[in-house]
């Protein structure tokens, strides 16, 4: 699959910097939420997951913080490295529900 | 273990004939989704199967889209007189029970370009 778009927003950031992307969902009612990182030709790939009744879930070099007061959910990415460039995507699953309702992506491109 | 898998990685087509694209899920895995991603819009969701449940085909955007699943395994997303809309990379997901909670993962994409 590839990447969506021409127009979407992009992070720059300096190899070795932290990342971070933002993503505001739709529904007051999702209670799962994923990010996904999406290479040129590539499907996503599944980075982090988080659920309701959490607030930050850290895994290696990432972190994703949710709050749902203002329906915001972040990608933090550590020591950003170039292999990290690619679309990222959130995702919400809304409850009760099984697919995935994604947000529009945003470009992440790593300078050396 | 092996991941999810579309054949054929590329399709391309003229204006009103018919398309079929495979999708073969992670070995165990009970639900299959699939998704398509056009230039310019992200992903939206056209089909489900979990089991041998019903499919939740609410995002199918038109008659014209139909996708079954054989055996609880493989499916087949068939475009019938297809249009230049179609025109996008249809992407395939599997997780291990469906139940809205656990993590899907993607297959690679089948490009189709209609002409």
């Amino acid at each position: 699959g590839e990447s969506v778009g021409l127009h979407l927003p992009t992070l720059s950031v300096q190899e070795g910097d932290n990342s971070i992307i933002n993503c505001a969902y739709s529904n007051s009612a999702s209670d799962y939420f994923i990010w996904y990182k999406q290479e040129s030709g590539k499907g996503p790939q599944f980075i982090i997951d988080i659920r309701s009744n959490m607030d930050k879930r850290q895994g290696q070099r990432v972190t994703v913080l949710l709050n749902k007061t203002v329906k915001h959910l972040s990608l933090q990415i550590a020591a950003t490295q170039p292999g990290d460039s690619a679309v990222y995507f959130c995702a919400e699953t809304p409850g009760g529900y099984n697919k995935l309702i994604f947000g529009a992506g945003t470009r992440l491109a790593v300078h050396p | 273990g092996a991941g999810v898998s579309q054949s054929p990685s590329n399709k391309v087509t003229e204006k009103g004939k018919d398309v079929e694209l495979r999708c073969d899920p992670i070995s165990g895995h009970t639900a299959l989704y699939w998704y398509r991603q056009s230039l310019g819009q992200g992903l939206e969701f056209l089909i489900y199967f979990q089991g041998n449940s019903a499919p939740d085909k609410s995002g199918l955007p038109s008659d014209r889209f139909s996708a079954e699943r054989t055996g609880g395994s493989v499916s087949t997303l068939t475009i019938q007189r297809t249009q230049q809309e179609d025109s996008a990379v249809y992407l395939c997901a599997s997780s291990l029970v469906g139940d809205g909670a656990d993590t899907q993962y993607f297959g690679p994409g089948t490009r189709l370009t209609v002409l």
